[in-house]
């Protein structure tokens, strides 16, 4: 079964600009969620999205926003890149509809803003 | 509020020796749901392990072994006979019900170095 997959693995964009990353959770999976990783705040949830809703959202400004497609695909968008949000952008999945279950990761987006 | 606590930052060892990972968590939740992590250089997060609020029987694979004990709130992670293989930073999340679904409070993560 594969697992989570997330494209591109990395990636080196400018101030101002944008950046859409995407995310495939493993099949059957229909919850996606995104999180943020950076060394000076460790991991910091995004957003989560079920059935193509978004049903859970962190403290991030307006700049970050995401979407779900019907085939649970998702993806996340960055606009006006700043300096800090270098980080890695790791995807997780899960069969969703019930608390506690196992949220399964992919091999994440590095991000240089640069 | 919800929180995960794991006051070792980093941890070295000689391989073969036993080390545990400490993670303490809060929540005002009655069900809630605790997790390891383990993340290589690659960046992905691989799942070790999850455990329930209500099961807290010990469990152990392999080398791995995890001590859950809610009056203390922790859920310890021990590696016993450490091997180089298992150098990475370790998280400790934790999800409840307060916090909706599909996502994870996660501990600052401890970074672990076994040298051979």
């Amino acid at each position: 079964k594969a697992g989570v997959t997330q494209t591109p693995r990395y990636l080196i964009k400018t101030r101002g600009q944008q950046v859409t990353l995407s995310c495939s959770p493993i099949s059957g999976h229909r919850s996606v969620s995104w999180y943020q990783q950076t060394p000076g705040q460790g991991l910091q949830f995004l957003f989560e999205y079920f059935s193509e809703t978004q049903r859970n959202k962190g403290n991030f400004p307006g700049r970050f926003s995401g979407r779900q497609f019907s085939n649970s695909r998702s993806e996340m968008n960055v606009s006006t890149l700043e300096l800090g949000d270098s980080a890695l952008y790791l995807c997780a999945s899960s069969p969703g509809q019930l608390s506690g279950n196992t949220i399964y990761f992919g091999e994440g987006s590095w991000l240089t803003v640069v | 509020a919800q929180k995960v606590t794991q006051a070792q930052t980093e941890i070295s060892v000689v391989e073969k020796e036993d080390v545990t990972l400490d993670c303490v968590y809060e929540t005002r939740d009655t069900t809630y749901y605790l997790f390891w992590y383990k993340q290589p250089p690659s960046g992905e997060l691989v799942f070790l392990i999850r455990r329930n609020s209500f099961d807290e029987q010990n469990e152990i694979s392999g080398r791995y072994s995890w001590n859950f004990q809610k009056s203390t709130s922790s859920f310890n992670f021990t590696i016993t006979a450490s091997q180089v293989v298992d150098s990475a930073v370790y998280f400790c999340a934790l999800s409840d019900r307060g916090s909706t679904l599909g996502r994870l409070y996660f501990g600052r993560g401890t970074q672990l170095t076994v040298w051979p």
